[in-house]
């Protein structure tokens, strides 16, 4: 069975650094990974999604990459900043179509 | 393009009280929609996937009972909760797949209290 787990659980940094954030699966017959974000209270937020064939995917200051063979997944943020704290969600597919998900990340930039 | 709604963003009910929310995709035909609850400070679990025209497929100890999901349209589905407890207050998010079947997009999500 799938297991996507995320590491850190929570992270807080300044403003101004840039973070690696981390997804790891399982089974390596995936077709896709996707980041989302949630923030507090809020529904979910896709950010990337990662077919793969593709090595990593770009969007503004975040970048994603997918290593399937190894079964890991990052989110690298440049330059963070406060309006970049929420907790963000790595999913892969199983099953054809449905969405299992990573145990998120709590990411906090502080002033 | 591909919104997703849900209505209501929030319900507070009394124990025993049955709840209905809606899942609407706004822009786009969507013959599976999914349900998923998330408890706090947790990630989102995948209760059913919900198929327009016919049953829902309800997830490994989930109560197709108490969670009853009905598909009728293509832009619609709704989760019931029927006789809701205490228990069952979570957040509730919805998505929606788009036609080539490689991507859910997400709903706002519903916060539902049971007192």
């Amino acid at each position: 069975k799938q297991e996507v787990t995320q590491i850190p659980a929570a992270l807080s940094v300044p403003e101004g650094e840039n973070l690696v954030l981390n997804c790891s699966f399982t089974d390596s017959a995936i077709y896709n990974l996707q980041w989302f974000r949630q923030d507090p209270g809020k529904g979910l937020t896709s950010l990337l999604l990662i077919q793969s064939s593709q090595r990593e995917q770009t969007s503004g200051r975040l970048n994603a990459s997918l290593d399937k063979s190894s079964g890991r997944s990052t989110l690298y943020i440049a330059a963070s900043q406060p309006g970049d704290s929420a907790t963000y969600l790595c999913a892969v597919p199983y099953n054809t179509d449905k969405l299992i998900f990573g145990t998120g990340t709590r990411l906090q930039v502080f002033p | 393009g591909a919104v997703v709604s849900q209505h209501p963003s929030r319900v507070i009910c009394k124990s025993g009280t049955s709840v209905k929310i809606e899942c609407r995709s706004l822009d786009f035909q969507a013959t599976t929609m999914f349900w998923y609850r998330q408890f706090p400070k947790q990630s989102l679990m995948l209760m059913a996937t919900s198929n327009e025209g016919s049953k829902a497929t309800y997830e490994q100890g989930v109560e197709k009972d108490k969670f009853l999901i009905n598909h009728a349209s293509l832009t619609l589905s709704t989760l019931t909760v029927t006789s809701a407890h205490p228990e069952d207050s979570s957040f509730y998010i919805c998505s929606a797949e788009n036609r080539q079947g490689n991507e859910q997009f997400f709903g706002p999500g519903t916060r539902l209290t049971v007192l």
